[in-house]
């Protein structure tokens, strides 16, 4: 039962264009959201994140919208850079969960940029 | 200097074995997590500790037990190891009154049970 989809296992873009990463849920009990980075034989870094009650936020060249009524959330990336290819999670949790750690994950997108 | 560190990296064993994985930070968090990236790709938590104390314990089966030293470190041990267990694991750390969710992962530990 997965309660936090990332239906694109994969994603090419070229460099300077936009990248869209797509995330829905079904648990309407999420409260937050974040996206997390992650690099071959690294840990995940924490990248962007938002609460329920915002429907955007932006940080440098990375935005992630929340569309609530859809259970949608997508993160924009632009200009892209080569150095953003990366495999990205989107994670969600309830609010006391998130506090504690307790992120639900998707099971990730595979971004490519290519040069 | 590594902020979330775990050991070994890369981890081959034989069914029924017992083993355990080290990790430490010194970020000065207040609580460490265990999260398990199996086949499929899921990150999933197995446990948290906060000042010594589990908190969240996961449907986890009991061959795996946490163990806590000390507030920079939090060791994962597992018994009689079985095939399913071959998977990634992540420490991670996050501290009190930090942005909810943002966690500081290790690099990794993969285990491969034969």
């Amino acid at each position: 039962d997965q309660q936090v989809k990332q239906n694109s296992p994969s994603l090419s873009v070229q460099e300077g264009r936009i990248s869209i990463l797509n995330c829905d849920y079904t648990n309407s009990m999420f409260d937050y959201f974040l996206w997390y980075k992650k690099y071959p034989a690294e840990g995940p870094t924490f990248l962007i994140s938002i609460s329920s009650i915002k429907d955007k936020n932006e940080d440098g060249r990375f935005t992630v919208f929340l569309n609530k009524s859809a259970k949608h959330l997508s993160l924009h990336i632009v200009p892209s850079q080569p150095g953003d290819s990366a495999v990205y999670f989107c994670a969600a949790s309830d609010g006391d969960g998130g506090s504690q750690g307790n992120l639900i994950f998707g099971k990730g997108t595979k971004l490519s940029v290519k040069p | 200097d590594t902020a979330v560190s775990q050991t070994p990296k890369y981890l081959v064993t034989q069914m029924g074995n017992d083993k355990s994985i080290k990790c430490e930070q010194n970020l000065g968090h207040d609580t460490m997590y265990w999260y398990k990236q199996d086949s499929k790709k899921f990150l999933k938590i197995m446990f948290s500790y906060n000042n010594k104390e589990l908190i969240i314990n996961e449907t986890v089966p009991n061959r795996f037990s946490p163990k806590s030293p000390d507030k920079a470190h939090l060791n994962l041990h597992i018994n009689s190891l079985e095939l399913g267990d071959s998977a990634v694991y992540f420490c991670a750390t996050n501290r009190a009154g930090g942005p909810s969710g943002e966690l500081f992962f290790g690099e990794g530990s993969r285990l491969t049970v034969l």
